[in-house]
């Protein structure tokens, strides 16, 4: 069984960049696979930051962009702000289900 | 202003049911595909169910297949998921969400369903 693979955590400073990484243990993610980050703090929804790869959703700060980097989809914040802050989670579109990984908890400090 | 609003979460005994809504306003519901997706506190997003804009076409994980159900009221702008047969591993949030481009674009809040004997 495939498994979506993330990064448990990260850390960057005020003003920094940070890349997270969405990974499958078996193979590599393309643009098929309609790669999704979605940004969530405790006792709250996810709310959705990335989807189809690189489109940012409506509001969210052009600081965030996503790509495909090698075999794996990518999640690029630039100028990272403390409300940046979260856990983040990727998802993955797999032959009619959608796939998540379990997640990058993301410091800024 | 998109707006998702999920209700009927709870605490049900194994094997027992419950019903969850989720009220929609802000965009043309009746176009709109959309998913459940649950989620136990500081875990993953797990998808649950897809339907159609029109209700014709649904599609769900293999862990609840014969034991959900997702519909909609297109007149209501209101989605459902009837849960039955409900096990103590089906415990967790569940996010009513819109969906497009193979996305999750909008979520609700959210709706606790504990399963508990």
């Amino acid at each position: 069984q495939t498994v979506v693979t993330q990064e448990p955590s990260f850390s960057v400073s005020p003003g920094g960049t940070v890349t997270l990484t969405c990974g499958l243990t078996s193979g590599s993610v393309s643009t098929k696979y309609h790669p999704s980050w979605y940004q969530q703090t405790p006792g709250q929804a996810p709310r959705t930051v990335i989807y189809n790869t690189n489109t940012r959703s409506s509001g969210v700060p052009d600081r965030f962009s996503g790509s495909i980097l090698g075999n794996k989809a990518a999640l690029t914040i630039t100028g990272a702000q403390a409300d940046d802050e979260s856990d983040y989670y990727c998802v993955l579109y797999m032959s009619g289900i959608w796939v998540s990984g379990g997640g990058t908890k993301l410091s800024v400090l | 202003e998109v707006q998702l609003v999920e209700s009927g979460g709870g605490l049900v005994q194994p094997g027992g049911s419950l019903r969850l809504s989720c009220a929609a306003s802000g965009f043309t519901f009746s176009g709109a595909w959309m998913h459940w997706v649950r989620q136990v506190p500081g875990k993953a997003l797990v998808w649950v169910s897809l339907i159609n804009g029109g209700g014709s076409s649904t599609t769900y994980a293999d862990s609840v297949k014969g034991r959900f159900t997702i519909s909609r009221d297109n007149a209501k702008n209101t989605l459902y998921l009837q849960m039955n047969s409900l096990r103590v591993e089906d415990a967790a949030v569940y996010f009513c969400v819109w969906g497009m481009n193979y996305g999750y674009i909008y979520w609700g809040q959210g709706a606790l369903v504990t399963v508990s004997s």
